[in-house]
């Protein structure tokens, strides 16, 4: 079956400070993947996805994320966060419809501090 | 471009009434879905549709029901609320890979 697990549920980091955030996905054929972020009473904006090629992909507002097929894995990362940073995070997965029937992860909250 | 719509931004029901919540997109696309947004379980997909006339059930449907009779609506019906329904619920509009979410309505069922 389908399914995203994002095992943090909320993050706290210093501002300035790096930032990593766990996705592992299960999927039985290629992987659509991607990145959507929350500000609070506001809708998903994309920050990412992956389809094909280069397993580093680049995304809006300095986000970066990595497939890696061995790990099941697509983690997001930003080497300096920002106050304005502070949101939900959810990783996502859907199949070669390209990203409908997509599968969402629980969301990872990110705090940051001053 | 309006992007994708929604109405209303909230919503108050009593349980056994029903509603309709309203989604229209005006970028031409032919892929469009409801979600559901609960508390520490992410969006959960409701139903989908890949075109005008063809609608599919997604991960959650149970209580609720939508048709596409055009390319730019698609509407999202609970027949007789319960509290179980209470949530937030994103309509997603796009194409190949793309997802474009409307800005969401806030249900509350008493």
């Amino acid at each position: 079956a389908q399914s995203v697990t994002q095992p943090d549920i909320h993050i706290t980091v210093s501002e300035g400070a790096s930032l990593e955030l766990r996705c592992n996905y299960s999927y039985g054929a290629t992987p659509y993947l991607f990145w959507y972020v929350q500000s609070p009473g506001q809708g998903l904006q994309l920050l990412l996805k992956y389809f094909s090629g280069d397993t580093l992909v680049q995304g809006i507002k300095g986000f970066e994320a990595e497939f890696k097929r061995s790990q099941s894995s697509f983690n997001l990362r930003k080497p300096s966060v920002h106050w304005s940073d502070a949101a939900e995070y959810f990783c996502a997965v859907g199949g070669d419809t390209g990203g409908f029937k997509t599968i969402f992860g629980a969301g990872t909250r990110l705090f940051v501090k001053a | 471009n309006a992007g994708v719509t929604q109405t209303p931004k909230f919503q108050v029901l009593k349980t056994g009434q029903s509603m309709t919540l309203q989604c229209a997109q005006d970028m031409n696309h032919e892929y469009m879905s409801w979600y559901r947004q609960d508390p520490g379980m992410g969006l959960r997909l409701i139903h989908y549709s890949v075109g005008a006339g063809i609608t599919d059930q997604g991960e959650v449907p149970n209580g609720y029901n939508v048709s596409r009779s055009t390319t730019e609506d698609f509407p999202l019906r609970l027949l007789s609320a319960a509290p179980s329904q209470t949530s937030v619920y994103f309509c997603a509009s796009g194409g190949p890979g793309t997802q474009y979410f409307g800005p969401g309505t806030r249900l509350l069922v008493l």
